[in-house]
């Protein structure tokens, strides 16, 4: 069953350094997200992509967060100098486009940032 | 924020039904009824949606009240593998610009 991947499944960082979240969607979807979750919270909402541009992005994503898809296959989230509040697990998510689209989001297994 | 209401928590004997109820009162009427799981600290996985005809997987089935400010979500057989938050999410059918938003569910724990 195709299958929404992540790495590195965790990673730790020093506050303001640079972090580089990847994700491989399932092949022929072309929405793609990013979500996340604080430790004991809700999932939120980061953003989401489509044609090569963001559609829609929440008010968590601010000018630190940047996404893009460099190779048609990768889906990046990058946070240019992170802050101990980053800490939280990240998940990409995808989903199909067209009469396909049932409206499911297929989620990856998440990538666990800790920011120290 | 989410547009729904869910009880905190729930415990469920292993082999019954568990049903996780869901308030949606302002639902619009082209909005549909997904419901999600994460289990620990798993990515969500899709679980059924519905619109406004009760519907049937091999995960779970939907109920929705006549004036679709209500659903219930039934896993038939609970095994202690169910045990997991589980999230009633209402949206547009998602065409990409329409992203899920989720609240903080129901906390299924399926007992021995």
């Amino acid at each position: 069953e195709p299958e929404v991947t992540q790495t590195p499944s965790h990673q730790v960082t020093q506050m303001g350094q640079e972090v580089i979240l990847r994700c491989v969607p399932i092949s022929n979807h072309l929405y793609f997200y990013w979500y996340r979750q604080i430790l004991g919270q809700k999932v939120e909402f980061l953003v989401s992509f489509y044609n090569n541009e963001i559609s829609e992005k929440s008010e968590i994503f601010d000018d630190q967060f940047s996404v893009e898809r460099p190779d048609g296959s990768n889906f990046t989230l990058k946070i240019r100098s992170t802050k101990l509040e980053d800490s939280a697990m990240y998940f990409c998510a995808s989903s199909e486009s067209g009469p396909a689209n049932t409206g499911e989001l297929f989620f990856g297994e998440g990538s666990r940032l800790t920011v120290l | 924020d989410a547009k729904t209401t869910q009880p905190p928590s729930m415990d469920c004997a292993e082999g019954r039904a568990a049903n996780l109820p869901c308030n949606h009162s302002t639902i619009s009427g082209n909005e549909y009824v997904y419901w999600y799981r994460q289990i620990h600290s798993q990515g969500p996985q899709y679980i059924i949606h519905g619109l406004k005809n009760n519907e049937t997987n091999e995960m779970a089935s939907l109920i929705i009240t006549e004036d679709r400010k209500s659903s219930t979500l039934i896993l038939p057989h609970a095994t202690l593998r169910d045990t997991a938050v589980y999230y009633c999410i209402v949206s547009r059918r998602n065409s990409g610009n329409t992203p899920l938003v989720f609240g903080k569910g129901t906390r299924l724990s399926v007992i021995a």
